[in-house]
């Protein structure tokens, strides 16, 4: 099956730094990614999509300034917190649809998070 | 089931006993639908799928039933075992962004 990785698994930051969250696909391409973010209970709330190519597209009520997504290549897609503060702590997820001829490309695969905390 | 609240659905059943987690979707459109298990601090996980044209689909020890005239998807895990107490989350993928849209999650916990 399909492998997504992230890296860093876990993260702890003072308030106002910035942090890099990078997801990769190990053995497919990904021409679409997805980030989430999950707080503690709650289900996964789509943030962005991130297109290999083109800018990403923002859910309603996430600042593209705050969160900075850039699709390198058709294997990376990195997520930016920019001047993170307390209330950006959470888990950060990302997914991405395979294309590849044959495969469903409805189904996502699931990266094994990263768990943010801001002090 | 599912409530609209703070805190997460929670199933217990017995080791060896079945369960029924179920769900409710929210878009009409969507015609395809996954089951994701998740454990604390991972990634969810594929369990199984199942496409609009079908109302039931089997794998091994789990079957999702889909019922679209009332918009409601369960799924049932035949001989619970310890192994799959977690967070059992539905999605659809009526994502206006091709993405998934999950629902609230029902946290499974398993008695030996």
């Amino acid at each position: 099956g399909a492998v997504v990785s992230q890296h860093p698994s876990r993260v702890i930051c003072k308030s106002g730094t910035s942090v890099k969250i990078e997801c990769r696909s190990l053995d497919f391409q990904a021409t679409t990614m997805f980030w989430y973010r999950q707080f503690p209970k709650k289900s996964l709330m789509l943030m962005a999509t991130s297109n290999e190519g083109s800018k990403a597209t923002y859910e309603q009520g996430v600042e593209k300034d705050k969160f900075l997504i850039n699709h390198a290549s058709l294997t990376l897609s990195t997520l930016t917190v920019t001047s993170a503060h307390p209330e950006d702590s959470s888990f950060y997820i990302c997914s991405a649809p395979n294309f590849a001829q044959g495969v469903n490309k409805e189904t996502q695969y699931f990266g094994p998070g990263t768990r943010l905390l801001v002090l | 089931g599912e409530s609209v609240g703070l805190h997460l659905p929670t199933l217990s059943v017995q080791e060896g006993d079945n369960s029924i987690i179920n769900c409710a979707y929210s878009n009409s459109a969507s015609d395809y639908f996954i089951w994701y298990k998740q454990e604390s601090g991972k990634g969810p996980q594929f369990i199984i799928d199942i496409r609009s044209n079908m109302d039931k689909r089997q794998g091994q020890r789990v079957t999702v039933l889909l019922n679209k005239t009332v918009k409601h998807l369960s799924l049932q895990i035949a001989a619970t075992q310890p192994g799959d107490s977690a967070v059992y989350f539905c999605a659809e993928n009526g994502g206006s962004q091709g993405n998934l849209i999950f629902g609230k999650g029902t946290k499974l916990s398993v008695k030996p």
